[in-house]
């Protein structure tokens, strides 16, 4: 089935830098990929997708980057802030809209 | 719209009693999800279903149940309670034709 593997575990950046996370995943035939935020105690909620036929999508500080033939994409954030202080969930759809997800990375915005 | 609820916020469980999480959404997705996350984890699909009287075991089945009856309710029952089941409970749903997940508030469950 499909694996998803997401790195860097923790990050810390200092505010007004930029954030990168990247995952990989093993199923060729995953074709969405959503990212999720996490606040402490909260659930998670969707920050931005994209779909297998894209390769870059951007919502003003934040962007995703897909490269299918490596199977990897990745979270940008832009000029950070503290609220972008959380956890960052990845994901992957195989199929039948079962959504797999990476072991998340801590993100914290030092100011 | 309420979006995806979830009853009870919390609750502590003996080991070897029974409870039922309940879920409901009113957006009238088609496809609901029971997630668990562990401390400091990722999450994990216990079960979904694509619609009423459907449903399937996703990765991490075993010590729960499910049931689907109607389009806004997703239910998830745990029969003898274990320590091992300790964990937040996030139910989710989405429609059939975007895969993106809306999930509830969560059910902080302790088991002892």
């Amino acid at each position: 089935g499909e694996n998803v593997e997401q790195h860097p575990s923790t990050l810390s950046v200092q505010e007004g830098d930029s954030a990168v996370i990247k995952c990989t995943y093993s199923d060729s035939a995953s074709n969405y990929f959503p990212w999720y935020k996490q606040e402490l105690g909260k659930r998670p909620q969707l920050i931005i997708d994209i779909r297998s036929n894209v390769g870059e999508k951007k919502d003003q500080r934040i962007a995703v980057t897909l490269n299918k033939t490596a199977k990897h994409f990745s979270l940008h954030i832009t000029e950070t802030q503290p609220e972008d202080s959380a956890v960052y969930f990845c994901a992957a759809i195989p199929g039948a809209q079962k959504l797999v997800f990476g072991q998340g990375t801590r993100l914290t915005i030092n100011p | 719209n309420a979006g995806v609820t979830q009853t009870p916020k919390f609750r502590i469980l003996k080991i070897g009693q029974s409870m039922t999480l309940q879920c409901a959404q009113d957006m009238n997705h088609n496809y609901m999800y029971w997630y668990r996350q562990d401390p400091g984890m990722g999450l994990k699909l216990i079960y979904y279903s694509v619609g009423a009287g459907i449903t399937d075991k996703g990765e991490v089945p075993n010590g729960y149940n499910v049931s689907r009856s109607t389009t806004e309710d997703f239910p998830l029952r745990l029969e003898l309670a274990a320590p091992s089941q300790t964990s937040v409970y996030f139910c989710a749903s989405s429609y059939s034709t975007s895969p993106s997940n809306f999930f509830g508030p969560g059910t902080r469950l302790t088991v002892l």
